[in-house]
């Protein structure tokens, strides 16, 4: 298995552009997480699923941030309009059955100038 | 929700034990984490401890938990340059739809000197 999957790696964008993150899960995961880490606040649980349906979203920081996961295999962070606060590295993880491992994706570092 | 902690740094000989402390916030976690993060990469999970253990060793690694001072820690034996990394450690945090979050310590960054 090729692991947890990110896309891009890195990201540049302007101040009020749309930004999307990918994440695929490791194949048979039926748990993913979307973390946002910052060197101010650490890593911050923004939301998760399970089965496909948002559990807990209480992390996402405002509207601006939304989270989806169509199916099983693929989830997207969207954050509109992103603002230069939003400079961070995104990481996406998945998790088997309840418990155990978390499997961590590579990251996603975005920069928002 | 209230923060897991840890020291931010520590500094070690090669060769000496590293021990990295963390005080959880959760009475009621199932599972205690090590997570390791080397410069640009994602976490990967050193090692992790059932809340009925108090101690789990592991080559290495040995972790010692005590459930009453809600305290966790990481001794690494014979510490090599190559443990040079940020460690974090987590709690989980269950919720009643299943699936385990975690909350996470702002991690210990540890240097191997030679």
């Amino acid at each position: 298995d090729a692991g947890v999957i990110q896309s891009p790696r890195h990201e540049v964008t302007e101040m009020g552009q749309e930004v999307t993150l990918r994440c695929k899960p490791i194949s048979g995961h039926n748990s993913l997480f979307w973390y946002r880490q910052t060197m101010m606040r650490g890593l911050e649980l923004l939301i998760y699923f399970n089965n496909n349906v948002p559990i807990d979203d209480s992390g996402m920081p405002e509207d601006r941030f939304s989270a989806k996961m169509p199916n099983a295999s693929f989830s997207t962070l969207k954050i509109q309009p992103s603002e230069p606060r939003d400079s961070a590295v995104y990481f996406c993880a998945s998790m088997g059955d309840l418990g155990g491992e978390q499997y961590f994706g590579p990251g996603t570092r975005l920069t928002v100038t | 929700g209230e923060d897991v902690e840890q020291s931010l740094f520590l500094s070690v000989r090669e060769g000496d034990s590293s021990v990295i402390n963390c005080t959880y916030t959760d009475s009621s976690s199932t599972y205690l984490y090590w997570y390791k993060q080397e410069p640009g990469a994602g976490l990967q999970l050193l090692t992790y401890i059932f809340s009925n253990m108090d101690m789990k060793q592991d080559q290495r690694l040995t972790v010692l938990l005590n459930k009453k001072d809600k305290h966790l820690s990481l001794r690494i034996a014979d510490t090599q340059t190559g443990d040079s990394a940020i460690y974090f450690c987590a709690e989980s945090v269950s919720d009643s739809n299943s699936g385990y979050a975690l909350n996470f310590g702002k991690g210990t960054s540890l240097l191997v000197t030679p």
